[in-house]
């Protein structure tokens, strides 16, 4: 029940063009979805958070989508650019437990 | 401020020895967390800190894995003895709670452990 569950394992697009990953969990529990960016070398760097109070969460050209009943959320990438080829990773916690529950990450390549 | 920060960067050593890593936590972050990445596990992880004293350690694979946090601005996580299925990338982690939103972690730039 703590599992979160990411796909696709990765993910070719287009410059340009619109990357989307997506995650589910079971844990009804959870109220924090944060989404971690991580490149070769680096260790992995927030990126975008939501709390399920609302559906979207936009910052520049990421946005996370959730759907609360589905117990799902993903991330857009908009206008995908080389320098957002990385690793992704999603993840969810309880409110008040610092302890994150990782997705097994998406590994995107922007090509031009 | 400099972030979290590890030492060494990079460690190789033969089977047998002990390795120790190092971590310095961002100044004001009460948690501290160790992970370790591996292609086939993913991200895992081991044990983390709260002012101090450690809170979870299920993700501690066996006695040869210990970890210390004796002061707020310091960490270390032993192995001994290394064996080669230890290889892997180990980061350090620490973690505020931002006001409404939720405990936001920050990663170190880890350290790449090779045992021959």
């Amino acid at each position: 029940q703590q599992q979160v569950k990411q796909s696709p394992q990765s993910l070719i697009v287009q410059k340009g063009g619109i990357s989307i990953i997506n995650c589910a969990y079971e844990n009804t529990a959870f109220d924090y979805f944060p989404w971690y960016q991580q490149f070769p070398g680096k260790g992995p760097a927030l990126l975008i958070a939501i709390r399920p109070d609302v559906s979207e969460k936009k910052e520049g050209r990421f946005t996370i989508s959730f759907n609360k009943s589905a117990k799902q959320f993903s991330l857009h990438i908009m206008d995908s650019q080389p320098g957002d080829s990385a690793t992704y990773f999603c993840a969810a916690s309880n409110f008040g437990n610092e302890k994150l529950t990782f997705g097994t990450g998406t590994r995107l390549t922007i090509i031009p | 401020d400099a972030g979290v920060i590890q030492s060494p960067r990079h460690e190789v050593t033969e089977m047998g020895q002990e390795v120790t890593l190092r971590c310095k936590p961002i100044s004001g972050h009460n948690s501290l967390f160790w992970y370790r990445q591996t292609m086939m596990r993913g991200l895992e992880l081991l044990i983390y800190f709260n002012n101090n004293v450690p809170i979870d350690d299920s993700g501690m694979p066996e006695d040869r894995f210990s970890a210390k946090m004796p002061n707020a601005s310091f960490s270390t996580l032993k192995i001994q003895p290394s064996e080669p299925r230890d290889s892997a990338v180990y980061f350090c982690a620490s973690s505020f709670l931002r006001g409404g939103s939720g405990y936001e972690q920050y990663f170190g730039p880890g350290t790449r452990l090779t045992v021959t």
